[in-house]
């Protein structure tokens, strides 16, 4: 069974551009959740979308922005990109609708310059 | 929301020592899950833990709930450079969300 799937690895972009990330879940599961990893701030909950819908969403600007397709992948958008938005992006799969192991993908790392 | 603080933020053993790590939350639990990543890795999961009192066991791994389901912690025996990452403790809450511990980072010297 292929685990989660996120392309690009890695991504370098110019402050005020904008970046779409996407996700590709294990096959059957249908939550697909976000987070942002850095140094300074740890693993930090974006949001989660169930079966097309966004169902939970972090303390992030509404820079960040998502959406699910009816194939259960995602794709996270960050607009006018900040210094500060360099960071290692997360996905993470789950086969139920709640509380159960999530199973992240390998991540895209983002740097701005 | 809920915050969890995770203890220590760094742990340097020699390999054979063991190695604790702790999360407390100040408000009621109802589970806790554990992740470690490697170094260059994404978190993988470990174990979730549900009921009062719960311990569960992997291999050299020991994972605990605390009677009151405020505290949790992840005991290694005998470390191995193979544990080498760091371990998070994380609450869940509505749905998938998870909020993640600070994380230890564990260095084992040989």
């Amino acid at each position: 069974k292929a685990g989660v799937t996120q392309t690009p690895r890695y991504l370098i972009k110019t402050r005020g551009q904008q970046v779409t990330l996407s996700c590709s879940p294990i096959s059957g599961h249908r939550s697909v959740s976000w987070y942002q990893q850095t140094p300074g701030q740890g693993l930090q909950f974006l949001f989660e979308y169930f079966s097309e819908t966004q169902r939970n969403k972090g303390n992030f600007p509404g820079r960040f922005s998502g959406r699910q397709f009816s194939n259960s992948r995602s794709e996270m958008n960050v607009s006018t990109l900040e210094l500060g938005d360099s960071a290692l992006y997360l996905c993470a799969s789950s086969h139920k609708g709640e509380v159960t192991e999530a199973f992240f993908g390998q991540g895209t790392r983002l740097t701005v310059v | 929301g809920q915050q969890v603080m995770q203890i220590p933020q760094y742990q340097h053993v020699q390999e054979g020592e063991d190695f604790t790590t702790y999360c407390n939350s100040s408000t009621t639990l109802s589970n806790i899950q554990w992740y470690k990543q490697r170094p260059g890795g994404h978190p993988v999961f470990l174990i979730q833990l549900v009921k009062s009192g719960e311990v569960k066991k992997q291999k050299r791994l020991t994972f605990q709930f605390g009677e009151a389901k405020k505290n949790s912690s992840l005991h290694i025996t005998a470390t191995q450079t193979t544990d080498v990452g760091t371990y998070f403790c994380a609450l869940t809450g509505g749905g998938n969300k998870l909020t993640f511990g600070t994380g230890t980072q564990l260095k084992v010297e040989l």
